[in-house]
């Protein structure tokens, strides 16, 4: 089983839809959780911090469930500008430890007008 | 703009040649990662660099060899590459620690002739 794994998609919704991706990780130690959003031929970039109480930045809703080692983005009203792939990234080395940090292989976003 | 910048941002070379990759980052960070993107594949951690000093190789081969002279740069020394090395490489920095989000200059985009 991969350390973090999700659902490669492609997801193509349209505009102002609601979407959601889970991402799985195999580690019940995992510390921190993050999701970026990568676009084509760029550099990842910080979405957001997941926490253990969920957060929410706008649009977007990040939850974590421990119990069942999931963490979840959820986008409201989806904008063409969405479009993107997303990355989970997990950290299972601990708090002090910068150095265990696996990404997810991405989901693929497509949202269409 | 990204406060971790990349150079080149393009690089062909051939397998015998020897070059390097460089990394700066503007943000105060301590800690400073390699990775390496290929085609379909997830981000994979390659080294990490804290307060200068190398906590993980995740067994890189040794034709791969990083250089951290000070908190703000980071090398990327290459020579006697395969074609299989070909790839976008990316550098991240963070404040340290596992729970720190990173953030990633723009790669440099790598073909092994």
């Amino acid at each position: 089983r991969k350390e973090v794994e999700q659902d490669p998609g492609p997801f193509n919704v349209p505009e102002g839809a609601t979407v959601a991706f889970n991402c799985t990780y195999s580690n019940s130690a995992s510390q921190s959780f993050f999701w970026y959003r990568q676009d084509c031929r760029k550099e990842p970039k910080l979405l957001m911090s997941v926490y253990s109480s969920g957060n929410e930045d706008g649009r977007f809703t990040a939850q974590l469930n421990r119990a069942s080692q999931y963490i979840s983005l959820l986008i409201r009203d989806s904008k063409l500008s969405d479009s993107a792939t997303y990355l989970c990234v997990v950290n299972v080395g601990g708090y002090s430890s910068a150095s265990k940090i696996i990404f997810g292989s991405g989901t693929r976003l497509s949202i269409r007008p | 703009e990204t406060g971790v910048t990349q150079t080149p941002r393009h690089l062909v070379m051939g397998m015998t040649n020897k070059k390097s990759l460089k990394c700066e980052q503007h943000l105060g960070h301590n800690a400073m990662y390699w990775y390496k993107q290929s085609a379909k594949k997830p981000l994979e951690l390659m080294f990490v660099y804290n307060f200068k000093e190398q906590t993980e190789n995740n067994s890189v081969p040794s034709r791969f060899s990083p250089e951290c002279p000070n908190s703000s740069h980071l090398f990327l020394h290459l020579h006697t590459l395969q074609p299989e090395d070909s790839a976008l490489y990316l550098c991240a920095s963070s404040h340290g620690g596992g729970n720190q989000p990173q953030h990633f200059g723009d790669g440099t985009r790598l073909s092994i002739l």
